[in-house]
């Protein structure tokens, strides 16, 4: 079975500029999630989406951040303009339905660097 | 809010030594607690989990009980191996997203 698949795998941006992260979930897997880690700590969630709706996107910065899953399928998370802290890896994850007991799978990640 | 503190690291470790991180958590409700770990190189990976009090975890040597007295999930494996170095985040699910700890680096020596 195919894993979360993410590209691109690493980006290196000047800060103002825009940049975009995709993101195609396991087959069958409502839930799609972002998360954004920064060196040193643990993932934070920014968006949680299930099938093309938004769930939680409570911790998102709008300012500056946005992302869609128009078909329910693959998504995308752009970020614009980026400043220099969005530095970070961004992770993508899928789950069956959402709930608090099931597992979610994770993808290998985009790590951004913005200088 | 929830929230899960686990034990700086790094640890460093011989072969064939025990293992253990704390992990202790705030919920406001029953959340499923799970270990997750990112070996170099690759992804977060499911470890193990528990989704109720006592309920306990295990895969690959490694166990985590859940403990609703102490709010606690701590990770404990009897004999490390070189191959368990890796980042171990302990993480809680209580309404719908996961929050993570902050990890902890884990070198095993041979």
């Amino acid at each position: 079975e195919a894993g979360v698949a993410q590209s691109p795998r690493y980006k290196i941006i000047e800060k103002r500029q825009s940049v975009a992260f995709w993101c195609n979930p396991i087959s069958g897997h409502a839930t799609l999630y972002w998360y954004q880690q920064i060196l040193g700590q643990g993932p934070k969630l920014l968006i949680q989406f299930q099938n093309n709706g938004v769930v939680d996107d409570s911790q998102l910065p709008k300012d500056r951040f946005s992302a869609e899953r128009l078909k329910g399928v693959d998504s995308t998370l752009k970020i614009q303009p980026a400043k220099l802290e969005d530095s970070a890896v961004y992770l993508c994850a899928s789950s069956l339905g959402g709930t608090s007991e099931e597992t979610q799978y994770f993808g290998p990640g985009t790590r951004l660097l913005v200088l | 809010g929830n929230s899960v503190t686990q034990m700086e690291g790094p640890v460093t470790l011989s072969e064939e030594a025990f293992l253990t991180i704390n992990c202790t958590y705030t919920a406001t409700g029953y959340p499923s607690l799970f270990w997750y770990v990112q070996y170099p190189g690759e992804g977060l990976q499911l470890l193990l989990k528990a989704t109720k009090a006592d309920d306990k975890g295990s895969n690959k040597g490694f166990e985590a009980t859940y403990r609703k007295e102490t709010t606690s999930f701590h990770l404990e494996k009897g004999s490390v191996q070189v191959s368990d170095s890796a980042v171990y985040f302990c993480a809680l699910n209580d309404d719908y997203k996961l929050s993570f700890g902050a990890g902890t680096t884990v070198t095993v020596r041979a």
